[in-house]
C-alpha cells in the first residue's frame, strides 16, 4: 500500500520545538521528502533524506527516520510564528516512475 | 536554486468552458513534470505525469480527455481543463523533477473557480 499518514493538527508556543510525525507503509520507498506549504501557495521542499539514513539534520530542522517502524519527524527547533503552515510528508518510491506520495498533511499552528 | 513557474495563480471561468495552465521549469530541464490537484484542507492527489514527447501518464479516475496534458518541450507543459464544470474547481499544482537535488521543485499552484 501506499498510505501515508500524519496528524491533522499540532500548535507549539514561539521558541519551542515541533516534532510533526508521519507513517508510511511502503517499504520500497528511497527518499522521503519534508514540504510546507503556506495558504494558497505552492510546495516549498524542506529537506529530504535517504532511506539508508537514520537522521538528517539542517539548520533548525531535523528529520529522524525509523525505517523498521516506517516513521519519519520532523523536528523544528526554535519554532517562529513564520513557521505556521501545513506541513506534508511524501515518499518517493523505487521504480515509481518517479511519482511522490503524500501523506494528510500536518497543520503547525504557532501561538505567541 | 530550481525554479518551476505556474500560470495563471488564479482563474474564474464560466460552466462549458476551457481553461489552460502553463507550468515552466525556468532554470533546468524536465523531461517529466507531475500535475496534482488539491482541495481545500486535503493532500495532494496526483492526476497524471506528464512526459516530454510522449503522452501523459494519467493516474487511475483522472479522465484523459477532461484534462488534457501537453509536454511540448523540456521546460513547459500545460494542462487543459475541458468543459468545465463547478466540481472541477480546485487548486492545481504543477511540479517537476529537478535531478541535481533529488527534490521536487513545484509551482505556486493555480486556483481555479468555475462558475
Amino acid at each position: 500500500g501506499e498510505d501515508v499518514e500524519q496528524s491533522l493538527f499540532l500548535s507549539v508556543r514561539e521558541g519551542d520545538s515541533s516534532v510533526i510525525n508521519c507513517t508510511y507503509t511502503d517499504s520500497s520507498s528511497t527518499y522521503l521528502y519534508w514540504y510546507k506549504q503556506e495558504p494558497g501557495a505552492g510546495l516549498q521542499l524542506l529537506t529530504y533524506i535517504f532511506s539508508n539514513m537514520d537522521m538528517k539534520q539542517d539548520q533548525r530542522l531535523t528529520v529522524l527516520l525509523n525505517k523498521k517502524d516506517k516513521h519519519l519527524s520532523l523536528r523544528i527547533a526554535d519554532t517562529q510564528t513564520g513557521d505556521s503552515a501545513i506541513y506534508f510528508c511524501a515518499e518517493g518510491l523505487k521504480g515509481g516512475g518517479n511519482k511522490l506520495t503524500f501523506g494528510t498533511g500536518t497543520q503547525l499552528k504557532v501561538e505567541l | 536554486g530550481a525554479v518551476v513557474s505556474q500560470h495563471p495563480s488564479r482563474v474564474i471561468c464560466k460552466s462549458g468552458t476551457s481553461v489552460k495552465i502553463e507550468c515552466r521549469s525556468l532554470d533546468f530541464q524536465a523531461t517529466t513534470m507531475f500535475w496534482y490537484r488539491q482541495f481545500p484542507k486535503q493532500s495532494l492527489m496526483l492526476m497524471a505525469t506528464s512526459n516530454e514527447g510522449s503522452k501523459a501518464t494519467y493516474e487511475q479516475g483522472v479522465e484523459k480527455d477532461k484534462f488534457l496534458i501537453n509536454h511540448a518541450s523540456l521546460t513547459l507543459s500545460t494542462l487543459t481543463v475541458t468543459s468545465a464544470h463547478p466540481e472541477d474547481s480546485s487548486f492545481y499544482i504543477c511540479s517537476a523533477r529537478d535531478q541535481t537535488n533529488y527534490g521536487y521543485t513545484f509551482g505556486s499552484g493555480t486556483r481555479l473557480t468555475v462558475v
